[in-house]
């Protein structure tokens, strides 16, 4: 079964930097697509990044600079980086694993539970 | 980057009526075109991707049309399940987007 797991998130100070990480199981994180998406408390979602497995990476234009996401292939394991947090970086982050029909007709076909960031002083 | 924008945002129907969501883009972006079913506390779902394929499991009632710029979902009989708010998200380009979302409640 296709399975993934955010961890990392927290309360952190405005300007900190934070790592979330994703395992993934049932698929390999070197061979697929996989997206961030966040969704702010009483917002709607919100398409942070995708990282291809040839390792190109697209992020929000908002995010550029300050987001990075990155691969363990040993621990099949997606992070994201994320440095300069301001108090709108305050979200459920979840990780996705992006499948495609006729490509690059992209969709998300499973999504990890979520893991909670606050950006806080 | 390419809007999208639902309408309406939100909703209020009763069960067993035929409810039908629009998602318009600011540009033309073909068929790459996909819905989800968002629930409190959960992860969100797939319903429907390249604008009219029904994501394997979900229910026949939901169904989905467009191309271009202007899209539907459609939800031909509700049921108590699909009291939920649901995002349509474009794949043409990145960034990949969502819509606002339309929050569907029970009348």
């Amino acid at each position: 079964d296709v399975q993934l797991v955010e961890t990392g998130g927290g309360l952190i100070q405005p300007g900190g930097s934070l790592r979330l990480s994703c395992a993934a199981s049932g698929f390999t994180v070197s061979g697929n697509y996989i997206s961030w998406v966040r969704q702010a408390p009483g917002m709607g979602l919100e398409w942070v990044s995708i990282i291809y497995p040839v390792g190109s990476t697209y992020y929000a234009d908002s995010l550029k600079g300050r987001f990075a996401v990155s691969r363990d292939y040993s621990k099949n394991t997606l992070y994201l980086q994320m440095n300069s947090l301001r108090p709108e970086d305050t979200a459920v982050y979840y990780c996705a694993r992006v499948l495609y029909s006729n490509y690059p007709n992209f969709y998300i076909d499973s999504w990890g539970q979520g893991t909670q960031v606050t950006v806080s002083s | 980057d390419i809007q999208m924008t639902q309408s309406p945002s939100s909703l209020s129907a009763s069960i067993g009526d035929r409810v039908t969501i629009t998602c318009r883009a600011s540009q033309s972006i073909s068929d790459y075109l996909n819905w989800y079913q968002h629930k409190p506390g959960k992860a969100p779902q797939l319903l429907i991707y390249a604008a009219s394929s029904l994501q394997r499991g979900v229910p026949s009632r939901f169904s989905g049309s467009g191309s271009g710029t202007d899209f539907t979902l459609t939800i031909s009989s509700l049921q108590p399940e699909d009291f939920a708010t649901y995002y349509c998200q474009q794949s043409y380009s990145a960034p990949h987007t969502f819509g606002q979302g339309t929050k569907l409640e029970i009348k």
